[in-house]
């Protein structure tokens, strides 16, 4: 059975400190693994990561895949309180389109 | 660019009717759409894909005839919570593939609508 699985569940830090995210992922026919960020309502898209070893960047945060050893991380630097949030890992498949998402990590950042 | 637009946002209802949630795609041409479900504090649970013209595909320990789908046009997605109880109160969302210059893109990313809140009194 297809699982991806993140941690912590849950973060609380203060404005300034920096985060590391973590998803590990097993499945059949992988295809890419997605990074989204949902405060209320519906999740934003932040990362879409299909090869090992190369970073995405935006702003403070990035992101890595390591398809060997079935994981990726996703670091925030530098946080203030407007990314308190859940962040959300996916995984997509060559078998569907549906993605499976991850547990999340609701990370909560204090002045 | 291409949305994904849900409603209603909000929906307050009695034990035991029915409530259908909208899920339309703007701007492009929706084949497929996924439904989700989140309760609070839990990630997004796919509960069945939707498919134009054919027959919803459910995810295992759904039931078909508690959450009725619908995808009668290439725009138009529903999904109706039948009888519905408290414990059917939850966030229901949907997206939909990305599709760009008329084409579908597999990458995986989707859009998503903005989701409805369900409470059952």
């Amino acid at each position: 059975e297809d699982k991806v699985v993140q941690s912590p569940l849950s973060l609380v830090v203060h404005e300034g400190d920096t985060v590391t995210l973590n998803c590990s992922y097993e499945v059949t026919n992988f295809r890419s693994l997605l990074w989204y960020k949902q405060e209320k309502k519906a999740p934003t898209f932040l990362f879409m990561l299909t090869s090992s070893g190369i970073e995405k960047k935006s702003g403070r945060l990035s992101s890595i895949l390591d398809k060997k050893e079935l994981f990726s991380i996703l670091n925030i630097t530098a946080t203030q309180t407007g990314d308190s949030a859940v962040y959300l890992c996916a995984v997509d498949t060559h078998n569907t389109d549906k993605l499976i998402f991850g547990t999340g990590t609701r990370l909560q950042v204090f002045p | 660019g291409a949305v994904v637009s849900q409603h209603p946002s909000w929906v307050i209802c009695k034990s035991g009717t029915s409530v259908k949630i909208e899920c339309r795609s703007l701007d492009f041409q929706a084949t497929t759409m996924f439904w989700y479900r989140q309760f609070p504090k839990q990630s997004l649970m796919l509960m069945a894909t939707s498919n134009e013209g054919s027959k919803a595909t459910y995810e295992q320990g759904v039931e078909k005839d508690k959450f009725l789908i619908n995808h009668a046009s290439l725009t138009l997605s529903t999904l109706t919570v039948t009888s519905a109880h408290p414990e059917d109160s939850s966030f229901y969302i949907c997206s939909a593939p990305i599709w760009t210059s008329g084409k579908k893109i597999n990458t995986g990313e989707l859009f998503f609508g903005e989701g409805s809140r369900l409470t059952v009194l």
